[in-house]
């Protein structure tokens, strides 16, 4: 079965330029979460949706941020306007049945902002 | 107190030796715990998931939960050269909580 899949892998961008990063959960998972790792701050929850509704998004770190999720399999995340701050790896995840279960990750979008 | 805390490391150990790694975490984490590897420039992987007191063991890997103590730990024998990644730790939280994750732990296994 196919993984969580998020593109772009890798992405460089001036400041300033919007970015969207996209992800497909695992078929049938309802819990869908983004997150952000960097070495100074270790992995934070962004924000995380449950049947396409979001439910918590105290993570997001302000209002460049936004996410959606139209339907069950594709969610996105966009900065814009981004800055060199934002440089990070962001993974998708999803997860069955509470958000307290198992959860798989993508394999990440490598994002720098130069 | 943070919700989930790892002992700061990082650690370093001969191969074939036990690797011990642990975790704390706060009342608001206390359902459902597990363990993340990830290598480096790789996305986090599960190893184990515990959700009840005493210890639960797969293959080289050993997870051990005290609820009363609120401590996690993870014992890795026979380390392996291969073990080397960072540990992950994280708690799911009361009722409706969402995983929370520890900072992680470097883990260097040398020959």
């Amino acid at each position: 079965d196919a993984g969580v899949i998020q593109s772009p892998r890798h992405e460089v961008t001036e400041m300033g330029q919007e970015v969207t990063l996209r992800c497909k959960p695992i078929s049938g998972h309802d819990y869908l979460f983004w997150y952000r790792q960097t070495m100074m701050r270790g992995l934070e929850l962004l924000i995380y949706f449950n049947n396409n509704v979001p439910i918590d998004d105290s993570g997001m770190p302000e209002d460049r941020f936004s996410a959606k999720m139209p339907n069950a399999s594709f969610s996105t995340l966009k900065i814009q306007p981004s800055e060199p701050r934002d440089s990070a790896v962001y993974f998708c995840a999803s997860s069955f049945g509470t958000p307290g279960n198992t959860i798989y990750f993508g394999e990440g979008s490598w994002l720098t902002v130069v | 107190q943070k919700e989930v805390e790892q002992n700061s490391g990082p650690l370093s150990v001969p191969e074939g030796a036990i690797a011990s790694l642990n975790c704390t975490y706060s009342d608001r984490v206390s359902q459902s715990f597990f363990w993340y590897r990830q290598y480096s420039g790789k996305s986090p992987e599960l190893i184990m998931s515990i959700y009840s007191n005493g210890d639960k063991e797969d293959g080289r890997f050993t997870a051990q939960l005290n609820k009363a103590s609120q401590y996690v730990s993870l014992l890795i024998r026979d380390s392996q050269p291969s073990d080397s990644a960072t540990y992950l730790c994280a708690g799911g939280g009361t009722s409706y909580g969402k995983l929370t994750f520890g900072q992680g732990t470097i883990l260097t296994v040398h020959p």
